[in-house]
């Protein structure tokens, strides 16, 4: 089955610029989206297929995709920022895969 | 608006049954492909199984054989039978809407666009 791979943790300075790396075998081939979840709260999505944008979420969160790694930057990072953060795809042979999630500290 | 209501989470035996309900406001369920996930206490996001629109159903291999999704058309309503229920079957239950994506030959969920706040099922003797 197929497994994605994330940090269980990323600090980022206020203002700063954030990075969470997910790793899976050709990651780079497949479209992956990102959530994120504060807690108690359900996951919102806030970038689909790789580096789109849904409407509302700030232009300050962008992603990337190539290789064996896919990456959600933050930039100019905000206490309300603070969250966890999966990556997702679907896989032929597993189906929706998400990774084990990232927490996020803007310090 | 387009919203996604659970509920039918609760406290049940081990062995036990919970049938689980998602109302959708502002779109069509039976026109769209919709998931259930859930989310252990403390742990991360699990897929657990879909509906497409034209009626296909898909399990993870954790559920498969004791759970069953299915949708009432009349009333706009998604549902999760889950039978057979094990300790480790406890967590927050979502529902959520998916975008649907092409993947080769394959037309299936490609992400989800419109989440539920979620319902709790707690397995317990």
């Amino acid at each position: 089955s197929y497994e994605l791979t994330q940090p269980l943790s990323v600090s980022v300075a206020l203002g700063q610029t954030a990075r969470i790396p997910c790793g899976g075998n050709y990651i780079g081939s497949n479209n992956v989206h990102w959530y994120q979840q504060k807690p108690g709260q359900a996951p919102v999505l806030v970038i689909y297929r790789d580096d789109n944008r849904p409407s509302g979420i700030p232009e300050r969160f962008s992603g990337s995709n190539s290789g064996n790694t896919a990456t959600l930057t933050i930039s100019r990072a905000q206490a309300g920022d603070e969250a966890d953060y999966y990556c997702q795809l679907w896989d032929s042979g597993t189906g929706v895969v998400f990774g084990g999630g990232t927490k996020l500290t803007v310090l | 608006e387009v919203q996604l209501v659970e509920s039918g989470g609760g406290l049940v035996q081990p062995g036990g049954s919970l049938r689980l309900s998602c109302a959708a406001s502002g779109f069509t369920v039976s026109s769209n492909y919709m998931s259930w996930v859930r989310q252990a206490p403390g742990k991360g996001l699990e897929w657990v199984s879909v509906i497409y629109s034209g009626g296909s159903t898909y399990y993870a291999d954790s559920v498969k054989g004791r759970f069953t999704i299915s949708r009432d058309n009349s009333k706009n309503t998604l549902y999760l039978q889950m039978n057979s229920l094990r300790a480790e079957d406890t967590a927050v239950y979502y529902c959520a809407r998916d975008i649907v994506g092409t993947h080769g030959d394959y037309i299936t969920s490609d992400y989800m666009d419109v989440w539920g706040k979620g319902t709790t099922v707690t397995v317990s003797s």
